[in-house]
């Protein structure tokens, strides 16, 4: 089944721990990307892969990095988290081609940060 | 950054009414993406928009890509309970390829 996945779906941790969310897809998309979603804010873009080795800033990079070693995963790094990351996280894939962006999602990770 | 204005944030309708939501901006789009997210799930996509102009159909949705390629529009016909849910808006940047832009959302409530 063609999916995108994430780990943990919820988390809770404290201030300054270091936490890792994962992103795993199986479509051999080339591009890969980051939300968060907060209430009446919708979605917004934390960071972006177009392909392997390849990763821009979205709108809201501020304390977050990420890395993109394989095609097929996307991982999310909070090296410090602050209560302010307490959000809902989304990893999304395309399969790229400059002329449309169809991203799929997937299911979400709660972060709580206390 | 960039921002596409979403309207209206929340609808509360009656079962069989139409519905219809907007996105407007001040930026032009080569893309429109419309998406459905149910609680607890990720946003869905349920209407891709490639051409100025173009007006696409999936069962009782229809979206249209506006002419001036900086609006787009999603209409819901003979609505039903499952229509329920929030409702985002997304465009690709013209000059900006790889990154996508959010509306707030729209969400729908739909009474038996």
């Amino acid at each position: 089944e063609a999916q995108v996945t994430q780990n943990p779906r919820y988390l809770i941790t404290v201030t300054g721990k270091k936490l890792t969310v994962t992103c795993s897809q199986n479509m051999n998309h080339e591009y890969m990307s980051w939300y968060r979603q907060d209430p009446g804010l919708g979605l917004r873009q934390i960071y972006y892969s177009m392909n392997v080795e390849a990763t821009d800033k979205g709108d809201v990079p501020e304390g977050y990095k990420v890395s993109r070693k394989e095609k097929r995963n996307f991982p999310l790094i909070l090296e410090s988290p602050s209560p302010n990351q307490t959000s809902l996280y989304f990893c999304a894939s395309s399969s790229y081609r400059g002329t449309g962006n169809e991203q799929f999602f997937g299911p979400g990770t709660r972060l709580t940060v206390l | 950054g960039q921002q596409l204005n979403q309207s209206p944030q929340s609808m509360f309708i009656q079962e069989g009414e139409d519905v219809s939501m907007n996105c407007t901006s001040s930026s032009i789009f080569n893309t429109w993406l419309w998406y459905k997210q149910d609680p607890g799930e990720g946003p869905v996509l349920l209407i891709a928009l490639y051409k100025a102009g173009e007006l696409t159909s999936n069962g009782r949705l229809t979206a249209q890509f506006g002419i001036t390629r900086k609006d787009s529009f999603l209409n819901i016909s003979a609505s039903i309970p499952s229509d329920v849910g929030i409702y985002f808006c997304a465009g690709q940047l013209y000059n900006q390829g790889g990154k996508l832009i959010f509306g707030q959302g729209t969400e729908l409530s739909v009474k038996p």
